[in-house]
């Protein structure tokens, strides 16, 4: 597609629920990033994709977080028993393959995920 | 250890004036680049400009430049000509290139910048 597509773009959902979000990257781009921003806050990093493997899971907060990526292409995070302090913007990004400093990363506009 | 800093939480600038947003980086990697993010209430992340660390001079993109100091470590990014859609939350970010970490962009805390009529 000609952007990075993420949906739902609003999910309410009652805690103890799972949760699944998906991305849709830009067409050709092998590298595929998830981040979590809270109200107010910087983009935090949760993992990245090089095709359909994750090298860096280092920023997944808890094992209730997962992810995997199928076809090299599309993305789903999953979040399982859901909290309250997971309420939060989950931005999906794609670049070009990694490796090479300058490769610009493209945003989604965010799944908007509130936990009551 | 923060690998980004952005000392100003939020800017004021008047419309039609030039503002300049901060931001330090901290690495010590010899390939990086740099880059300078625009989130409007909206939330979408717009990419503005980016500074990779052996380009010999600024790079600029329209009103946008960014103002690299390689010793000091920093990145500013200067608007020239602000307008009212320039009233946003902007972000610099680090990507580190040689000991490929993945690739991920480290990102600052934000500067809200309202530029006002």
């Amino acid at each position: 597609g000609a952007g990075v597509s993420q949906s739902p773009s609003n999910k309410v959902t009652e805690k103890g629920k799972d949760v699944e979000l998906r991305c849709d990257p830009i067409s050709g781009h092998t590298a595929l990033y998830w981040y979590r921003q809270s109200l107010g806050q910087g983009l935090e990093f949760l993992i990245y994709f090089q095709g359909n493997s994750a090298p860096d899971k280092s920023g997944l907060p808890s094992d209730r977080f997962s992810a995997e990526r199928t076809g090299g292409s599309v993305s789903t995070l999953t979040i399982q028993r859901t909290q309250q302090e997971d309420s939060a913007v989950y931005l999906c990004a794609s670049s070009l393959a990694t490796g090479l400093a300058g490769n610009t990363i493209y945003f989604g506009e965010g799944s908007w995920l509130t936990v009551v | 250890a923060q690998k980004i800093t952005q000392t100003q939480p939020g800017m004021f600038v008047q419309e039609k004036e030039a503002v300049t947003l901060d931001c330090t980086y901290d690495t010590s990697d010899p390939s990086y680049g740099l880059f300078w993010y625009k989130q409007p209430s909206s939330g979408e992340m717009i990419f503005l400009i980016y500074q990779g660390s052996y380009d010999q001079q600024n790079a600029t993109e329209g009103r946008y430049s960014l103002n690299f100091q390689k010793a000091r470590k920093s990145a500013n990014l200067v608007i020239s000509a602000s307008q009212l859609g320039d009233s946003a939350m902007y972000f610099c970010a680090m990507r580190e290139g040689r000991y490929n970490q993945g690739g991920k962009l480290i990102f600052g805390q934000g500067t809200e910048l309202s530029v006002k009529p």
